[in-house]
Parts: C-alpha cells; sequence; structure tokens
C-alpha cells in the first residue's frame, strides 16, 4: 500500500528566510511521482511542483524546490526567501504508476505561517 | 486556470436527502475525480473518471456513486446523505500534459 507521511502539523518562519517541509511516503511501486500542492486560506489547491522517480536532478519551480533523497523515501520541500503570501497548508502527494488510474494519495498537510 | 467550475459551492441539505454535486470542465481531459477533505487525511479519493461512462472506485466509495455522461461533466452523487459525509469536495482534472492534477474550487457541503 502507497502513504504519505507528513510530521509537521504546523510551522513558523521568519519572512524572508527559507523553510523545508518534510514528507515521507513508502511505496513499493518502482515508478512514481510525488507532487506538492498550497491550500491557502481561500480554500483552493494549488499545483506547485513535481518529481519523477526516475529523475535525476531535484525539481525546481522558482522559489519552491523539491528535496527528493530515494534512498531516504523522502521529498521534502523547500521554500526560499519566504513571503507573507506562503502562509498556507502544504500537501505531499504521491502517485504510482502500476495503477493507471493516476490517483493522489496525500499526506494529512503542513500548516506554515509566515512572520513579518 | 484548468478551467474547472463545481457546483454548488455550498450546500446544507438534511440526512437522508439525495444529493448531487456537477463538476464541469472545459478542456476535454479525459481523467477526472472526486475528492472529499476533512480534517487530519488531507484529500481521499472518492471515484474517479477515465472517460465518458468509465468509472471506478476510489479509497472512500461507500455511500457515493457518479455518472459520466459526456467528457465536460463528472457528476457525483449521495444516495441518502449523512452526517459523516459532511466534508469539502473537490474534483480534479489530470493534466494532458504532465501527470499533475488540477482542482476545482471545492463543495462545502453540510449534512444537517
Amino acid at each position: 500500500a502507497q502513504k504519505i507521511t507528513q510530521t509537521q502539523p504546523g510551522m513558523f518562519v521568519q519572512e524572508k528566510e527559507a523553510v523545508t517541509l518534510d514528507c515521507t511516503y513508502d511505496t513499493s511501486d518502482p515508478s512514481y511521482g510525488l507532487f506538492w500542492y498550497k491550500q491557502p486560506s481561500s480554500g483552493e489547491m494549488i499545483f506547485l511542483i513535481y518529481q519523477g522517480s526516475y529523475d535525476q536532478q531535484n525539481a525546481t519551480e522558482g522559489r519552491y524546490s523539491l528535496n527528493f533523497q530515494k534512498a531516504r523515501k523522502s521529498a521534502n520541500l523547500v521554500i526560499s526567501a519566504s513571503q507573507l503570501g506562503d502562509s498556507a497548508m502544504y500537501f505531499c502527494a504521491m502517485q504510482g504508476r502500476v495503477d493507471s488510474s493516476y490517483k493522489l494519495i496525500f499526506g494529512s498537510g503542513t500548516r506554515l505561517l509566515v512572520r513579518p | 486556470d484548468a478551467g474547472i467550475t463545481q457546483s454548488p459551492r455550498h450546500k446544507v441539505t438534511e440526512t437522508g436527502t439525495p444529493v448531487t454535486l456537477r463538476c464541469h470542465q472545459t478542456e476535454n481531459h479525459r481523467y477526472m475525480y472526486w475528492y472529499r477533505q476533512d480534517p487530519g487525511h488531507g484529500l481521499r479519493l472518492i471515484h474517479y473518471s477515465y472517460g465518458v461512462k468509465d468509472t471506478d472506485k476510489g479509497e472512500v466509495s461507500d455511500g457515493y456513486s457518479v455518472s459520466r455522461s459526456k467528457t465536460e461533466d463528472f457528476l457525483l452523487t449521495l444516495e441518502s446523505a449523512t452526517s459523516s459525509q459532511t466534508s469539502v469536495y473537490f474534483c480534479a482534472i489530470r493534466s494532458d500534459r504532465g501527470l499533475e492534477q488540477y482542482f476545482g474550487p471545492g463543495t462545502r457541503l453540510t449534512v444537517t
């Protein structure tokens, strides 16, 4: 069975500093994808970044980067130069390739609060 | 913006009544999904569709049915709503260019 674990229910970061949100996963699929989504207080789910299990380099999208450590089964999200607008819930998700539904398995989320 | 709308956005209903939530997309995506979001659980898959009239169950499908008679519409029905189905419901599509999913704005359903 696939599982995503986010062990930090809530975190604080000072504006302009970097922050790492932890995500570990468990799967027996040889091929899979890892995703991060942001959910601001307004409620929408916003796709941030994707990492494939066979990708050689860590994914980056602007101020977001994914620290992928395959042997440790971790896919941490790093946000550089935090902004007040980064305050939100962040969800890590996994997608197996063996399952042709392409469904996402989500973690329980981390609430990030950026302090001015 | 993946062109996904959900209706209604908010609904309060009584236990035992039928409820249908609609997801509409404008870009002819093949895969569509219904998730529910509850505190402490992230999002969990209810049902998904991989084409017109092609649907399958997710991990929390009990008490829900779906239909997809047109590419653009994916309906989620609660045949007889229960208080445990009080939740926020999200529709999503799978990108045709990649593997990520894009979500609609959500429907907040309260069953009293």
